[in-house]
């Protein structure tokens, strides 16, 4: 399985909801990453968890909250979000080491809030 | 921190050779990847250079310079499907030792015409 799923693909929310973005693999990736993509702009990393870890939370809102409950799974939860962190939510996985080169993306869940 | 800097636009036609050029800002370097992103898709992994040089894979090459902080991608036989955005990669030891993040510059779209 060479896969990143993320789930899911489209979600639109009101300022008062809470949701969650989910992601998998189940390549024995031990580092996963949530990045923040607006159009015509590149991926802004928001948070890697590396062996379950948090080791970077980039100064994203408390609104976020990662969580990593095994080295499989990755959620993205959102609560009281404003309309402008609408975007595309991509989440990643790679290796971990000196011969971890590659990031493996999921389709990505596009975000709207209301 | 990090920076990035590369072309925002390059047009080129179909069969031409195009060079996306990337120069970067950062402490604790492990090398410069390449990702492809077409409009509504996912970044796909282009190629990675850890090491001075030329990395050649198919009609893409990249190259890097580690003291020079600079990398390219080169295209070959350009094709349609080749129009797309590029974004070099910085992967990087993150500030707490601790892993890994990948940081993207940001963008280069490139237009090929027939």
């Amino acid at each position: 399985d060479t896969e990143v799923t993320q789930t899911p693909k489209h979600l639109v929310m009101g300022m008062t909801n809470k949701k969650s973005l989910k992601c998998e693999q189940h390549m024995g990736h031990r580092a996963m990453y949530w990045y923040k993509q607006k159009a015509k702009k590149p991926p802004e990393l928001m948070f890697v968890y590396s062996y379950e870890k948090l080791s970077i939370n980039e100064s994203v809102p408390s609104r976020f909250s990662p969580e990593c409950p095994n080295s499989s799974l990755l959620n993205l939860h959102l609560h009281a979000l404003q309309p402008e962190d609408s975007a595309l939510y991509l989440c990643a996985s790679s290796q971990e080491g000196t011969g971890a080169n590659v990031l493996t993306f999921g389709a990505g869940s596009r975000l709207t809030v209301l | 921190g990090q920076s990035l800097e590369q072309p925002s636009e390059v047009t080129a036609v179909e069969g031409a050779i195009v060079q996306i050029n990337c120069t970067y800002q950062t402490s604790g370097f492990y090398g410069l990847s390449w990702y492809q992103q077409h409009d509504g898709g996912a970044p796909t992994f282009l190629s990675y250079n850890a090491l001075d040089g030329l990395e050649e894979t198919g009609r893409f090459s990249s190259f890097l310079s580690r003291s020079d902080s600079y990398g390219y991608l080169l295209l070959q036989e350009l094709q349609m499907k080749d129009s797309a955005s590029y974004f070099c990669a910085v992967r990087a030891r993150t500030p707490d030792n601790y892993g890994q993040n990948f940081v993207f510059g940001p963008g280069t779209r490139l237009s090929v015409l027939p």
